[in-house]
């Protein structure tokens, strides 16, 4: 059972259009990040939510953590080619003496100029 | 500044054959990690370092993993003997606070595995 589930998978949309991409838990999260990951390169980091409730903007894209502090939602506006790459959710939890961050699968979002 | 240095970029070795991969964290960063990631998937935790010492390695396959951070900054990741289901990035990342809240994980650009 995945710990975290993203949907789509896979989604292709045309430069200009707006999107938005899902990660959903049955488990609470103490903090949330978001990466993006390019071919043949490890994932960069975006953003961290911390508080549930919380919207975060990054120029196009805003982040916003459920108030359970459950699931997290991506938004992009205007999408542009440069936006390309896999959208991958981890979410931090603590345990066993130590903090670990689960990643979900991902969302691979192709624009098309 | 520097980001996170992984080698070898690529690797291609035949089943049963041993392999290592080299990480060197940002500096400063006490914590360690090294993530498998298969294709169409996202990265799996293998081991967490908090400076030398291992803080989380419950998913690693003891039984042909290894990992070690002696000197407390660069690390090393062994597979012997390999198997073809290893074939995956092996992905290192550092952050300076265990829960990477302050400036999240830095991921080096990974090293890519086939195992054939």
């Amino acid at each position: 059972t995945q710990l975290l589930e993203q949907s789509p998978q896979f989604l292709s949309i045309q430069e200009g259009e707006n999107l938005t991409v899902y990660c959903n838990s049955s488990s609470v999260f103490s903090s949330l990040q978001w990466y993006r990951q390019e071919p043949g390169e490890g994932p960069v980091l975006l953003v961290t939510v911390v508080t549930g409730g919380e919207v975060k903007k990054l120029k196009r894209l805003t982040f916003q953590f459920g108030d359970a502090r459950k699931d997290s939602s991506l938004h992009i506006t205007a999408a542009q080619p440069g936006d390309t790459g896999l959208y991958l959710c981890a979410g931090a939890r603590s345990g066993a003496g130590s903090y670990q961050l689960t990643f979900g699968k991902g969302t691979k979002l192709s624009v098309i100029p | 500044e520097a980001g996170v240095a992984q080698s070898p970029r690529y690797k291609i070795i035949e089943k049963r054959q041993s392999v290592a991969f080299w990480c060197n964290p940002i500096s400063g960063h006490a914590t360690l990690y090294w993530y498998q990631q298969i294709l169409g998937q996202g990265p799996k935790l293998l081991i967490q370092f908090q400076n030398n010492g291992v803080v989380d390695d419950s998913q690693l396959p003891k039984d042909r993993f290894s990992a070690e951070r002696l000197k407390g900054v660069d690390s090393t990741l062994k597979i012997q003997p390999a198997k073809l289901e290893d074939s995956a990035v092996y992905l290192c990342a550092s952050s300076f606070d265990r829960q990477g809240r302050v400036g999240g994980y830095t991921f080096g650009s990974g090293t890519r595995l086939t195992v054939v």
